[in-house]
């Protein structure tokens, strides 16, 4: 139980392109999904929350109409890096958390298996 | 100064050797603590929570100093399957459950 996929698993696109990445939660509904991106030798960045039917939170210094997020049920999560450039490329990763009773924050996430996004 | 911090290695060990990790935490509301595993190109998987009575999954071992805000990871009788790396992570749950992750301990078990 409790499996994410993301799609797709690798991507390489020419620069100022638009590239969408999804996130789904298998066999659990998930009111919150997270998005993270890693740099190499470096630690996973949370980039953003997004709880489903509504906006998505970004943390400070992720601007949010490059890395669109739409959460429009609960299994599915987008992200879409819009006019990618080389420093864009990075390791992406969702994560998502089951929605059970009581309070949510307590409940584990589960990390999707991520994205290399490699922008020439 | 990084929230998390970790000593990035990489720590090279033989097989059998213990091997313990550090991490420290800058946020004294950090609230659970967790280490992960990670291998290379793939997504970070829960290893085991720490707590501050100190806890044990087989041959590892757990401990959190909330006075000192720091956490320790020991890993005993080391196997070529450990090889991979360590993520130390906190929680927050007054915001929404967020993770903060460390950079990660390099741990590389040689024959």
């Amino acid at each position: 139980g409790a499996v994410v996929s993301q799609h797709p698993s690798w991507v390489i696109c020419k620069s100022g392109t638009s590239v969408k990445i999804e996130c789904r939660s298998l066999d659990f509904q998930a009111t919150t999904m997270f998005w993270y991106r890693q740099f190499p030798k470096q630690s996973l960045m949370l980039m953003a929350t997004s709880n489903e039917g509504s906006k998505a939170t970004y943390e400070q210094g992720v601007e949010k109409d490059k890395f669109l997020i739409n959460h429009a049920s609960l299994t599915l999560s987008t992200l879409t890096v819009t006019s990618a450039h080389p420093e864009d490329s990075s390791f992406y990763i969702c994560s998502a958390r089951e929605r059970l009773a009581g309070r949510s924050s307590y409940n584990e996430q589960f990390f999707g298996p991520g994205t290399r996004l490699t922008v020439l | 100064r990084k929230e998390v911090e970790q000593d990035p290695g990489p720590f090279n060990v033989p097989e059998g050797a213990t091997v313990a990790f550090n991490c420290t935490y800058s946020n004294s509301a950090s609230q659970s603590f967790f280490w992960y595993r990670q291998d290379c190109r793939k997504e970070p998987k829960l290893l085991m929570s720490v707590y501050s009575s100190g806890n044990e999954d087989g041959r590892f071992t757990a401990q959190l100093n909330r006075a000192s805000q720091y956490i320790s990871l020991l890993i005993r009788d080391s196997k070529l399957s450990d090889s991979a790396t360590y993520l130390c992570v906190v929680k927050r749950w007054n915001q929404g459950g967020k993770l903060i992750f460390g950079q990660g301990t390099e741990l590389s078990v040689k024959p």
